[in-house]
């Protein structure tokens, strides 16, 4: 058990829906990750954000956000859904959000989602 | 931009033998590097990372992995595979200053035959 958790683990729903994925760091952690896992895409960094404000954009597309709030757990919101929405979406946290020497990424166990 | 190149997308080893994923990664500066495991249903666990020092880097469960500078590879070994490693590995590298970003490999899935 890494410390993260991550709800729901699984989702279905259909195109155009929005739905709301949710994540809890570790204990003490001030940096949460989102991370995209797909058969095609392999994992693909979202976004970071570290003490409530975002620090780094990867490959999150426009219909995605993110925030963090101030129990600094994470929601990562996904609209207009579509097929090729479907993933493992993961959610990784760190105590601090700077140079990755100054400690790992904890992964939670990810949510499923399953546009159809 | 950095990046992980994982060659082997499929391995099989009988258990007890000796096993090694390789990883090649481009990155321009001194890299941090990681080796993760994925069992199925679960999250991304680290087993090890190299940020400098030795490049000789050893992990949980028995892996170890050595940084090679000339040949921008971070290969992952263990000396005797158990069942139990089966399961996805994952390479991924780091960029310093400004963030946690981690780039990952594509991933090497790991088959132990009995």
């Amino acid at each position: 058990d890494s410390g993260v958790t991550q709800t729901p683990k699984h989702l279905i729903t259909a195109t155009g829906q929005r739905v709301t994925l949710r994540c809890s760091p570790r204990s003490g952690d001030l940096s949460v990750y989102w991370y995209q896992q797909s058969l095609d895409q392999g994992l693909q960094f979202l976004i970071h954000y570290y003490n409530g404000e975002e620090r780094a954009k990867g490959n999150i597309l426009e219909r995605f956000s993110a925030q963090q709030f101030p129990d600094l757990h994470s929601e990562l919101n996904l609209s207009s859904l579509e097929l090729g929405d479907s993933a493992l979406y993961f959610c990784a946290s760190s105590r601090w959000g700077g140079d990755p020497s100054t400690g790992e990424l904890f992964f939670g166990e990810g949510s499923r989602l399953t546009v159809l | 931009a950095q990046s992980v190149t994982q060659p082997d997308i499929h391995i099989t080893v009988s258990e007890g033998a000796s096993l090694e994923l390789r990883c090649n990664y481009s990155y321009g500066a001194t890299p941090y590097l990681f080796w993760y495991v994925q069992s199925p249903g679960q999250g991304l666990q680290l087993l090890l990372k190299y940020f400098s020092g030795d490049t000789l880097v050893q992990g949980i469960k028995g892996f170890e992995a050595e940084f090679k500078r000339s040949q921008s590879s971070f290969n992952l070994r263990k000396p005797s595979v158990h069942w139990s490693d089966a399961a996805e590995y994952f390479c991924a590298v780091g960029a310093g200053g400004g963030g946690n970003k981690l780039t990952f490999g594509t991933g090497t899935q790991l088959k132990v035959e009995l």
